[in-house]
């Protein structure tokens, strides 16, 4: 049971233009979300987070979006540069059944900007 | 500060061989991560360990699988009998010590079992 989703597996933008990268979740008890950047041959390196008490968060070209009603996030890249293409992995953090913090992945959606 | 260092990078192995992972963490993090990325999947965290003890092991797929940390600066995850559903990269990834701490990923380990 995938509860962390992302429903576009690649996206292809046009240098310059805004990427907008979409993530869905089912439980309503994550409140801590993270988007990672993955290159080939390398780990996922931290991009941005967003508490649940906020609605946007913003680091240079990156905002993260969260709507809690409709359990979404989004991740924008504005204005996008050839280094951005990528891998992009959302993530949501919760309490496991261990009592731990745990961050559930989506499957990633690759992005490829196009110059 | 090198960052977290796994090896090997690349393992090809044989149906029922004994395959063994190694990770370093970062010096001075506190807690420690395996992951599996497979296409389906995504990345799912195998286990967690907290200051070298285990605390969440539920995403360990079976019996097959076992993770130790002997100390702070080093972990293992072996699978003994390999398969080839267990094709996959891994990955160990670290962070300081709060669970909303960034973690920090190890480059990975490509597992190929024919």
């Amino acid at each position: 049971d995938q509860q962390v989703k992302q429903n576009s597996p690649s996206l292809s933008v046009q240098e310059g233009r805004i990427s907008i990268l979409n993530c869905d979740y089912t439980n309503s008890m994550f409140d801590y979300f993270l988007w990672y950047k993955k290159y080939p041959a390398e780990g996922p390196t931290f991009l941005i987070s967003i508490s649940s008490i906020k609605d946007k968060n913003e680091d240079g070209r990156f905002t993260v979006f969260l709507n809690k009603s409709a359990k979404h996030l989004s991740l924008h890249i504005v204005p996008s540069q050839p280094g951005d293409s990528a891998v992009y992995f959302c993530a949501a953090s919760g309490i496991s059944n261990f009592g731990n913090e745990k961050l559930t992945f989506g499957t990633g959606t690759r992005l490829t900007i196009i110059p | 500060d090198a960052g977290v260092i796994q090896s090997p990078r690349h393992e090809v192995t044989e149906m029922g061989q004994e395959v063994t992972l190694r990770c370093k963490p970062i010096s001075g993090h506190n807690s420690l991560f395996w992951y599996r990325q497979t296409m389906m999947r995504g990345l799912e965290l195998l286990i967690y360990f907290n200051n070298n003890v285990p605390i969440d092991d539920s995403g360990m797929p079976e019996d097959r699988f076992s993770a130790k940390m002997p100390n702070a600066s080093f972990s293992t995850l072996k699978i003994q009998p390999s398969e080839p559903r267990d094709s996959a990269v891994y990955f160990c990834a670290s962070s300081l010590s709060d669970p909303r701490d960034p973690q920090y990923f190890g480059p990975g380990t490509r597992l190929t079992v024919l």
